[in-house]
C-alpha cells in the first residue's frame, strides 16, 4: 500500500517557472527522500531529509519537512524542459529503511 | 548511471514460465532491496537483504517469488509460474547502511507476461 500521496498528481508549467510538489504521509518516519523518474526508467535519487531536519537545499532543489503535519514539499526553481519527469517522495520508518512511496507527481515543463 | 545494474532490462515470457532477474548493487553497499512498480504507480517494496541475510519480505511476495543474495553481493529474484498480474517493472536498489540510508536504484527489469 502507498504510504503517502503527492499533490498535485500532474503539473504543467513553462520553462523558467518554479514547480512545487507536496507529499503527505501517514506514519512516523526516520527519513524522507525525493526521487525523479523519467518515463520507463529507473529512479534517480534527488535529496534526503532526516526527520530532525526542516529544510534542505541542493542546487535548484529545496525540500521542506513538517513532521507535525506529516508533510514535505519539493520546490524546483527556474525549471527546465529536462526537469520533465515523475517525482516521488518515499519515507522510511524502520530499521531496514525500506521505502514506502507515494503515487508521484508528473511534471511537464514546456519550453 | 547510479552504479546499480540489472539484467535483463526487458523480459517477455508466457504465462506459466519461470523467470529470473539479476541485480548487481554498488560494490560497497551491504543493503539490497527489490521493489515492483506498475504503470502510473509508485514502487512497492518486495524484500530486503543485509549482506546475505534476507531480513524482510512484503506480503506482496507470494510463494511464487523467491530472492537470494548468496554471497552478499549480487541478488537474484525468481518468479515461478508467472501470471499476467506479474507484469511490472522490477527495481533493485542498494544502500550503504543505516547511517547512509540513501537508496540508489538500478534501471529496472520490465517484465511482460503474455
Amino acid at each position: 500500500s502507498q504510504q503517502g500521496e503527492e499533490d498535485p498528481q500532474a503539473l504543467s508549467i513553462q520553462e523558467g517557472e518554479n514547480a512545487t510538489m507536496n507529499c503527505s504521509y501517514k506514519t512516523s518516519i526516520n527519513n524522507l527522500q525525493w526521487y525523479r523518474q523519467n518515463s520507463g526508467r529507473g529512479l534517480v535519487h534527488l535529496i534526503l531529509i532526516r526527520s530532525n531536519e526542516r529544510e534542505k537545499h541542493s542546487g535548484r532543489l529545496r525540500v521542506t519537512l513538517d513532521t507535525s503535519k506529516k508533510s514535505s514539499s519539493l520546490l524546483i526553481t527556474a525549471s527546465r524542459a529536462a526537469d520533465t519527469a515523475s517525482y516521488f517522495c518515499a519515507t522510511d520508518g524502520y530499521a531496514g529503511n525500506m521505502l514506502t512511496f507515494g503515487g508521484g507527481t508528473r511534471l511537464m515543463v514546456k519550453p | 548511471d547510479t552504479g546499480v545494474s540489472q539484467d535483463p532490462r526487458h523480459k517477455i515470457t508466457k504465462r506459466g514460465q519461470n523467470v529470473t532477474f539479476r541485480c548487481d548493487p554498488i560494490s560497497e553497499h551491504n543493503r539490497l532491496y527489490w521493489y515492483r512498480q506498475t504503470l502510473g504507480q509508485g514502487p512497492e517494496f518486495l524484500t530486503y537483504f543485509q549482506n546475505e541475510a534476507q531480513l524482510e519480505k512484503s506480503r506482496l511476495l507470494s510463494d511464487r517469488f523467491s530472492a537470494e543474495r548468496p554471497k552478499g553481493s549480487f541478488s537474484t529474484l525468481e518468479i515461478q509460474r508467472t501470471e499476467q498480474g506479474d507484469s511490472a517493472m522490477y527495481l533493485c536498489a542498494s544502500s550503504a547502511s543505516g547511517s547512509r540510508p540513501e537508496q540508489y536504484f538500478g534501471p529496472g527489469t520490465r517484465l511482460t507476461v503474455t
